[in-house]
Order: structure tokens, then C-alpha cells, then sequence
């Protein structure tokens, strides 16, 4: 049973640019979340998509945007990237059960903006 | 609001006891602890729902204090795998679902 996956594992890009992250949930996960990490500090939620719509949005510039796909995936767009977006970014899926949702992490995608 | 944890680092000898604190300022539904070895994904530990219930995983176990808006994770007889940070995940409100607000993070060093 495959984990959560996302690609690329590392990234390089300069201010300005745009960059495109994907995630594949566990199988199973019909819900993703995406997190930033700076060096550091907590995971830091930016928004979770259910049905392929925004269902909650963290405390994030409309910059950062996403979209789930049918079959789940999902991907996070950061436009006009600034050096302070250099982070891990980390996919989370999870599904509803009697308990609520655990969310299970991806291995994360390192963005280095120079 | 970010929920506190403490302390913010800990070095143990291997077999040794540890207790990390999780609280919050805002009525908790769930706590849910990871921990994170440099350079890896948060890795899911448990969850403790409304009701102080208490969960073990192994010589890992935790508590919620719901009055208190406090949890505790405790790990007896320490492991040199023990080693990493340590976080722990909020969810705020009436439900279990949507965002998880992290605490800062303690660092667990498990010396031999």
C-alpha cells in the first residue's frame, strides 16, 4: 500500500517565478491538506481540499492556490515567489472515519528560492 | 493559536523516562502527535480525542486534559530510534476535521 508521494523532492527557482507542486494521497484518502515548514518550525497549514474544492484556507496570501483532481491528487501553485517561500512543503491526506481524520504526511518537497 | 509545547529540547540516556507538554489557549477537539527525524515527513503517532482518554503505541503513550486544554505525551524507556522533534497538532472548534495548528516543536536527543 503506497504512502503519500510527492514530487518533485527538491526545487530551485528564483523570485518571480511560479512553481507547481504535486501529491498523490494514500490510497483510501479522499482529503489533502498542504503545509509549509520552515527551517525549524511547525508545519504550517495552507489549505485542504475535499471534492475537489478549497474546504479550509489558512493564513496564506492569495498567491498560494491549489486543486484537487477526480482521482484526489492534488497540487499547490505559488505564484511571484519570494525568498521567504523557501520551505518544505508538505502534502497531508487523510479520510473521515468514526474518529475524525488522522492525516498522514508525504515525504515533502524542499523549494529553495534564490 | 499556536499551542505551546515544553520543554523545547531534552537529552536522555537510552532507557531513560521523557514527558512532552502540549498546550493550548483555545478549547481543543483532538491532539494529534508526529514525530520528525531530520530531513523526513512528520510521522504519525496518535490521537486523542475529547474525554482525557489516554493511548499507548508501544512504550509511547499520551493523555488529553481536556479542562486544562493540555496533552502529554510520555515515553518510557527510551530508545535511541526515540530520537527526533516531537510535535504535536491541534484541532481547534466542534470537529476533527480540517487544519491542524502545530506547536514549535521539541527536540528528543536519545543518547547511548
Amino acid at each position: 500500500d503506497a504512502g503519500v508521494t510527492q514530487s518533485p523532492t527538491h526545487l530551485i527557482k528564483t523570485r518571480g517565478q511560479q512553481v507547481t507542486l504535486r501529491c498523490s494521497p494514500k490510497s483510501g484518502h479522499d482529503t489533502v491538506s498542504w503545509y509549509q515548514q520552515a527551517l525549524g518550525q511547525g508545519p504550517q497549514f495552507i489549505f485542504q481540499y475535499y471534492e475537489e474544492e478549497e474546504r479550509q484556507r489558512g493564513n496564506f496570501p492569495d498567491r498560494f492556490s491549489g486543486h484537487q483532481f477526480p482521482n484526489y491528487s492534488s497540487e499547490l501553485n505559488v505564484n511571484a515567489l519570494l525568498l521567504g517561500d523557501s520551505a518544505l512543503y508538505l502534502c497531508a491526506s487523510s479520510r473521515l472515519t468514526a474518529f475524525g481524520e488522522t492525516q498522514y504526511f508525504g515525504p515533502g518537497t524542499r523549494l529553495l528560492v534564490l | 493559536q499556536q499551542p505551546v509545547q515544553s520543554p523545547q529540547a531534552v537529552i536522555l540516556r537510552e532507557g531513560e523516562d521523557a514527558v512532552i507538554n502540549c498546550s493550548s489557549s483555545k478549547a481543543l477537539y483532538s491532539v494529534h502527535w508526529y514525530r520528525q527525524k531530520h530531513g523526513e515527513a512528520p510521522v504519525f503517532l496518535m490521537i486523542l480525542l475529547k474525554g482525557g482518554e489516554q493511548k499507548g503505541h508501544e512504550k509511547i503513550s499520551a493523555s488529553f486534559n481536556e479542562k486544562k486544554q493540555q496533552s502529554s505525551l510520555y515515553l518510557t524507556a527510551s530508545q535511541l530510534s526515540y530520537s527526533g522533534t516531537y510535535f504535536c497538532g491541534t484541532a481547534n472548534g466542534s470537529s476533527n476535521t480540517g487544519k491542524l495548528i502545530f506547536g514549535q516543536g521539541t527536540t528528543l536527543q536519545v543518547k547511548p
